[in-house]
């Protein structure tokens, strides 16, 4: 399985936009990086997944390195509404691994 | 509106005393899962299921039983539950394939005394 390391939480200013970095230097190639968030209690909801090129949705931005060991997840402009636990997912087995993702705090 | 159910949201019940906890969607998904989540562990898998009558153990599978008899319903089943399957336990569903980009329920949160 490729791992993901995210860091364990981050602040955001409401308006800017929040940079979600995460490593995932052991994904294959044909691996796809999803990116998930959990605003508090609530189901999870999906955001963004990508291969190789960078990918955008009425969500966010999902920038991928050329190497693929790494990823961000861009929210352009991040609002209060934002403020939740994102998850970065390399996922394989007809399985999504959650791990502890980036808890990210968007302040007024 | 494109959703996945949970009924009930909210249950407390007693050791041993067997419950369902119902999943259903209208998306016309092939693709089902459970998910339980705690304090600390995050989300883990209990099951999932590609299709009708196609079902396969996650990661904490014991103590728990599905089926998927209807292509929009998984029910999860708790046949004696005790104090340790307390949680906050998701239903989750995608279109075929490998199933990645879920769409979730609201949750069940389950208290078992």
């Amino acid at each position: 399985d490729a791992k993901t390391t995210q860091p364990t939480s981050m602040d955001c200013a409401e308006g800017r936009a929040a940079n979600l970095p995460c490593n995932h230097s052991t994904i294959s190639g044909n691996e796809y990086v999803y990116w998930y968030r959990q605003i508090h209690s609530q189901g999870p909801q999906y955001i963004i997944h990508g291969l190789k090129n960078n990918e955008t949705n009425e969500m966010a931005s999902l920038i991928i390195t050329e190497d693929r060991k790494s990823s961000t997840l861009i929210l352009p402009h991040a609002t209060l509404r934002d403020t939740a636990v994102y998850y970065c997912i390399v996922p394989n087995d007809y399985k999504l691994s959650f791990g502890a993702g980036t808890t990210v705090t968007v302040r007024a | 509106e494109a959703q996945v159910t949970q009924n009930p949201r909210y249950l407390i019940t007693v050791t041993g005393k067997k419950l369902t906890v119902t999943c259903s969607q209208n998306m016309n998904h092939e693709y089902m899962s459970w998910y339980r989540q705690d304090p600390g562990l995050g989300l883990r898998q209990i099951y999932y299921s590609m299709n009708v009558e196609v079902t396969d153990k996650g990661d904490v599978p014991e103590g728990y039983k599905v089926s998927r008899k209807e292509k929009r319903n998984f029910p999860l089943i708790l046949e004696s539950p005790s104090p340790n399957q307390t949680s906050l336990y998701f239903c989750a569903s995608s279109f075929g394939g490998r199933g990645y980009e879920q769409y979730f329920g609201p949750g069940t949160r389950l208290t078992v005394t």
